[in-house]
């Protein structure tokens, strides 16, 4: 089976642009969630999607956004970039969609650097 | 609310050496355990998990057993390569009943070097 799958690996933005980041999970995961990590900060939870639905989010502020098609890839987006969005974006996948036990599988993650 | 520590690092062995990470938890409810590895450049590999107390986790020679009444995950291996250096990250997931919580809560890291 092939693994999460996130493009781009890597992206160049200025300030106050926006950026749009996918990710394709492992098929036949329905739950997909996202991590911001920073040296500074380490890895921190963003949002969970399942079927579609965004089931739980982080401490993040409304900038960040995302959604989940009908296939289950899942697209986050920043808009109004600022500096401290540089980071390495992770998107992970689970099978069971969050039922006690189960596993998040990582992709390769986006970075992303905000000049 | 839900926190993992583990021990700072930069931790640098020989080949062969015996290698702990130590990994403490906080947590409400009933999570699960993971330690996950990173290497450079790439995202976060599963390395092993234990989901219930006295459970041991274990792969290509790393375990960790699940300690509830030290609330402990400790990551070790007899014998480390130098393919093992990277960086482990401790981490727990948390179900609570009557509904989705899920979200994974990880340490700070623990850079490993091995050097031959």
């Amino acid at each position: 089976k092939a693994g999460v799958t996130q493009t781009p690996r890597y992206l160049i933005k200025t300030r106050g642009q926006q950026v749009t980041l996918s990710c394709s999970p492992i098929s036949g995961h329905r739950s997909v969630s996202w991590y911001q990590q920073t040296p500074g900060q380490g890895l921190q939870f963003l949002f969970e999607y399942f079927s579609e639905t965004q089931r739980n989010k982080g401490n993040f502020p409304g900038r960040f956004s995302g959604r989940q098609f009908s296939n289950s890839r899942s697209e986050m987006n920043v808009s109004t970039l600022e500096l401290g969005d540089s980071a390495l974006y992770l998107c992970a996948s689970s099978p069971l969609g969050g039922v006690m036990g189960d596993t998040q599988y990582f992709g390769p993650g986006t970075r992303l650097t905000v000049l | 609310g839900n926190s993992v520590t583990q021990m700072e690092g930069p931790v640098t062995l020989s080949e062969e050496a015996f290698l702990t990470i130590n990994c403490t938890y906080t947590a409400t409810g009933y999570p699960s355990l993971f330690w996950y590895v990173q290497y450079p450049g790439e995202g976060l590999q599963l390395l092993l998990k234990a989901t219930k107390a006295d459970d041991k986790g274990s792969n290509k020679g790393f375990e960790a057993t699940y300690r509830k009444e030290t609330t402990s995950f400790h990551l070790e291996k007899g014998s480390v390569q130098v393919s093992d250096s990277a960086v482990y990250f401790c981490a727990l997931s948390e179900w609570l009943k009557g509904g989705s919580n899920y979200k994974l809560t990880f340490g700070k890291g623990t850079l490993l070097t091995v050097n031959p």
